[in-house]
């Protein structure tokens, strides 16, 4: 069975912190892909990362970075120096064989200044 | 380039209404879907098509339609709204499977 697990249902943070969003996958494909997708309030869906089942390396864009990690079958987001830009509800993906994609619940962030 | 359309915005119907919502992308992807979003529960994927002519059911089928006669449009169709199809509806298009997806502005659906 697939699955996407985003155990953190709601986090707050102080503006400057730091922050990890986790997610946790469950999948027997052995080519699979993970995204990361944000909402903000206004509701559109933003396209984040993606990572394919080969490729571990972690990968660091500006403030946010991702660590992928096939041993543990997670796929953590974090945020440096949070901003209150950064409010949203984040989705971890598992996109898989037969075309379909997987969402987990969402973490809904909320940064305070 | 507008990417992904979805029409309307919002819609309210009574129970027992139809429907149809349009999506429409401009981006020549073959693969297209539709989704409901519900609080608590992400994003659950009802119908996908892998090509012009071609859909397939995705995890929450039962009580939508779809249609993809052109490979640009992506039609969801509710034959008898039920109050529990009150939800917000995306589309998302991506290239081929398992390419990042590309989600429409969504539509938000309010059944009586």
């Amino acid at each position: 069975a697939q699955k996407v697990t985003q155990a953190q249902t709601e986090i707050s943070v102080v503006e400057k912190e730091d922050v990890t969003l986790d997610c946790v996958y469950e999948t027997r494909d052995t080519t699979y892909y993970l995204f990361w997708y944000k909402q903000p309030p206004s509701g559109e869906l933003v396209f984040l990362i993606r990572r394919n089942s080969f490729d571990e390396q972690n990968e660091i864009s500006g403030r946010y970075s991702w660590n992928f990690q096939k041993s543990t079958s997670s796929f953590n987001f974090t945020i440096t120096a949070s901003q209150v830009v950064d409010s949203a509800v984040y989705f971890c993906a598992l996109g898989v064989t037969g075309n379909q994609f997987y969402f987990g619940t969402g973490t809904s962030l909320t940064v305070i200044p | 380039n507008a990417g992904v359309t979805q029409t309307p915005k919002f819609r309210v119907l009574k129970t027992g209404q139809s429907m149809t919502l349009l999506c429409a992308q401009d981006m020549n992807h073959e693969y297209m879907y539709w989704y409901r979003q519900d609080p608590g529960m992400g994003l659950r994927l009802i119908h996908y098509s892998v090509g012009e002519g071609t859909t397939a059911k995705g995890e929450v089928p039962d009580g939508y339609n779809v249609s993809r006669l052109k490979k640009q449009n992506f039609l969801l169709g509710l034959e008898s709204a039920a109050p529990s199809q009150t939800s917000v509806y995306f589309c998302a298009s991506s290239g081929r499977g398992s390419e990042t997806q590309y989600f429409g502005p969504g539509t938000r659906l309010l059944v009586l």
